[in-house]
């Protein structure tokens, strides 16, 4: 079966840099994403990766190894307002959407 | 108003009512989802719409009903629901291109609890 793993909860101090893993096992690969979702609001979207490497948005960053099925997301100089539930999602061969049941961070004065 | 609205936002009926959800979409997108997101659990895909053709339904119970009048517009229409089904339904849409990159822009969810 397909497979998304990730950790349930992670807690950092702000200021500090946390990574949030996830890996995967699916029936093949046509990228992968990260959304964010604050408590009681629409999951929004961070990122895509679907070449090997490190993608870089300001503080945030996405890292894909498609030969290893693993990605982190890495947040760095943490603020209060980045107290959320982290979603991992991988497309499969058929462009179907496989979801982690999602890391919740958070983050601490 | 812009990106994707549901409403209600909170909906509390009991196991004989009738109720619907409505979301609407203002990006011009052609393609709209239902999710069921349940505590500690990973989304559900309930059903997709491409050009308001029904493309998926995830063996979604048929107290469930899909309903999308066209593009801009998605119901999912509720009746004889179960305490289980009590979740944040969301819904999304997205612009499709055959592409692995297409992005889901996501409605905040409307939060049932069934009695």
């Amino acid at each position: 079966g397909q497979n998304i793993d990730q950790p349930t909860e992670m807690t950092a101090t702000e200021g500090a840099i946390v990574q949030i893993n996830c890996t995967y096992q699916t029936s093949g690969f046509n990228g992968l994403f990260w959304y964010q979702q604050h408590a009681g609001e629409a999951p929004t979207f961070l990122s895509y990766n679907v070449l090997d490497g490190l993608e870089e948005k300001g503080r945030f960053s996405s890292f894909l190894s498609r030969s290893k099925g693993y990605s982190y997301l890495l947040l760095k100089e943490l603020q209060m307002k980045d107290s959320a539930s982290y979603l991992c999602a991988v497309k499969d061969s058929n462009y179907q959407l496989i979801w982690g049941a999602g890391t919740k961070l958070i983050i601490k004065p | 108003e812009t990106g994707v609205t549901q409403t209600p936002r909170h909906l509390v009926m009991g196991m004989t009512n009738k109720k619907s959800l409505k979301c609407e979409q203002h990006l011009g997108h052609n393609a709209m989802y239902w999710y069921k997101q349940s505590a500690k659990k990973p989304l559900e895909l309930m059903f997709v719409y491409n050009f308001k053709e029904q493309t998926e339904n995830n063996s979604v119970p048929s107290r469930f009903s899909p309903e999308c009048p066209n593009s801009s517009h998605l119901f999912l229409h509720l009746h004889t629901l179960q305490p289980e089904d009590s979740a944040l339904y969301l819904c999304a849409s997205s612009q499709t291109d055959g592409s692995g990159a297409n992005v889901l822009t996501f409605g905040a969810g409307s939060r049932l609890t069934v009695l």
